[in-house]
């Protein structure tokens, strides 16, 4: 099967500047994570969809990070404006678990921001 | 809220030797358990999990792990260690009931000298 698809794979912004990032997860999978992996550290939870409805965003910086996943399937996460602290690696993961259980998660490939 | 410990930050060992990375978590309910792989330069990927049933789980690779309740401990152990298990290992953890929010414990990169 084709896996966690994200784009970019790098991107290089000036603080203060707005990026987006893209996720198309495995077809089928209802629940989709954003993750933020700051260099020596475990992936954070940024936030969490079920289906087009989000179930988690307690972690997510909303005065400046914004995500949506509208038709339930491929996500998008904005940073407005980002700061060097955003620098990070941003995982997008899919899992076809729903309710009480979890299958574990498949991760894309990620996308490297770097703030300067 | 959940919250997972790795106790080792950097792992350095020869080939052939045996491997054990720590693991523990904190939460008061059942719990699934997760380790992932990150191989440099790649993506996060899934080593094994741990629903219910048997404690001593064996994952890809040759990787195996057990879950101890009373220790709310989920080491990985590996008996023998290649130059290619070079990687950076999380264990996560989620509550089995509800919705599924994982927490990673924040790594431990393994290095294997040849």
């Amino acid at each position: 099967e084709a896996g966690v698809a994200q784009s970019p794979r790098y991107k290089i912004i000036e603080k203060r500047q707005s990026v987006a990032f893209w996720c198309n997860p495995i077809s089928g999978h209802a629940t989709l994570y954003w993750y933020q992996q700051i260099l020596g550290q475990g992936p954070k939870l940024l936030i969490q969809f079920q289906n087009n409805g989000v179930v988690d965003d307690s972690q997510l910086p909303k005065d400046r990070f914004s995500a949506e996943r509208l038709k339930g399937v491929d996500s998008t996460l904005k940073i407005q404006p980002a700061k060097l602290e955003d620098s990070a690696v941003y995982l997008c993961a899919s899992s076809e678990g729903t309710g009480r259980k979890v299958y574990g998660y498949t991760f894309g490939s990620g996308t490297r921001l770097t703030v300067v | 809220a959940q919250s997972v410990s790795q106790h080792n930050h950097h792992v350095i060992l020869s080939e052939a030797a045996s491997l054990e990375l720590g693991c523990n978590y904190s939460y008061g309910g059942t719990v699934n358990l997760f380790w992932y792989v990150q191989y440099p330069g790649q993506h996060l990927q899934l080593l094994l999990k741990y629903f219910s049933g048997d404690p001593l789980v064996k994952g890809i690779k040759g990787f195996e792990a057990e879950f101890i309740k009373s220790k709310f401990s989920f080491n990985l152990r590996k008996p023998s260690v290649q130059w290619s298990d070079t990687a950076e290992y999380f264990c996560a953890v989620t509550p089995s009931g509800g919705y599924q929010k994982v927490t990673f414990g924040t790594g431990t990169k393994l290095q294997v000298i040849p």
